[in-house]
């Protein structure tokens, strides 16, 4: 079970637009501590995907976005294409653990 | 270029110790706070281990608490994992990331490094 809650899939054609939440509680997201995202494509370690909420590092393309409200966080995907197929995952610091704390993961699956 | 570099996983029978190693280059170690991954097969990145940048702050998950040690040699550009008493459900990918501080995103990491634990 773990700490962040997310979807274990989404799925879209391409073209469109999906989101995936990731749930936290007062001691992690609700604390006011910063959420992270991860992509990992089959096969491959993960990268860093969003970080600090919102912010994109360099060479990931603006179809991307992430925003944060309250204990919960969501990733977008816009003009989602075939190489978008991934789990993503999210992440942040729960305070209560003392610890680094992940979402299960979400597998996006392009139509 | 910033690389992380897993080294001595393996397949190791129950109850024995494995020390994992993550040589780093491309980038200024002790700037860093250094951390432990790993994923079980099927299944989703489990954080195991944090050492912030001189070692004097260290932190672990419950599930290895007590049987795992994280360190760090920063003459060497190194971080490492002993990882005693193994069990079977330590077996995953462990991969060796950075965080500039901590808390902090994760933004390099390591190819992994594969554990095996069995009879």
């Amino acid at each position: 079970q773990s700490v962040l809650t997310q979807p274990p899939s989404v799925s879209g054609a391409p073209g469109q637009r999906v989101t995936i939440s990731c749930t936290g509680s007062s001691s992690n997201i609700g604390a006011g501590y910063d959420v992270h995202w991860y992509q990992q494509l089959p096969g491959t370690a993960p990268t860093l995907l969003i970080y600090v909420n919102t912010n994109r590092p360099s060479g990931v393309p603006d179809r991307f976005s992430g925003s944060k409200s309250g204990a919960s966080a969501s990733l977008a995907i816009t003009g989602l294409k075939a190489e978008d197929e991934a789990d993503y995952y999210c992440q942040s610091y729960d305070s209560s653990l003392t610890a680094y704390v992940f979402g299960g993961g979400t597998k996006v699956t392009v139509l | 270029e910033v690389q992380l570099v897993e080294s001595g996983g393996g397949l190791v029978q129950p109850g024995r110790s494995l020390r994992l190693s993550c040589a780093v280059s491309g980038f200024t170690f002790n700037d860093h706070a250094m951390h432990w991954v790993r994923q079980g097969p099927g299944k989703g990145l489990e954080w195991v281990s944090s050492i912030n940048w001189n070692g004097a702050t260290i932190n672990y998950a419950d599930s290895v608490k007590g049987r795992f040690t994280i360190s760090r040699d920063n003459a060497k550009n190194s971080l490492y994992l002993q990882m005693n008493s193994l069990r079977a459900d330590d077996t995953a990918f462990y991969y060796c990331t950075r965080s500039r501080g901590t808390p902090g995103p994760l933004d390099f990491w390591g190819q992994g490094a594969l554990v095996t634990v069995s009879s």
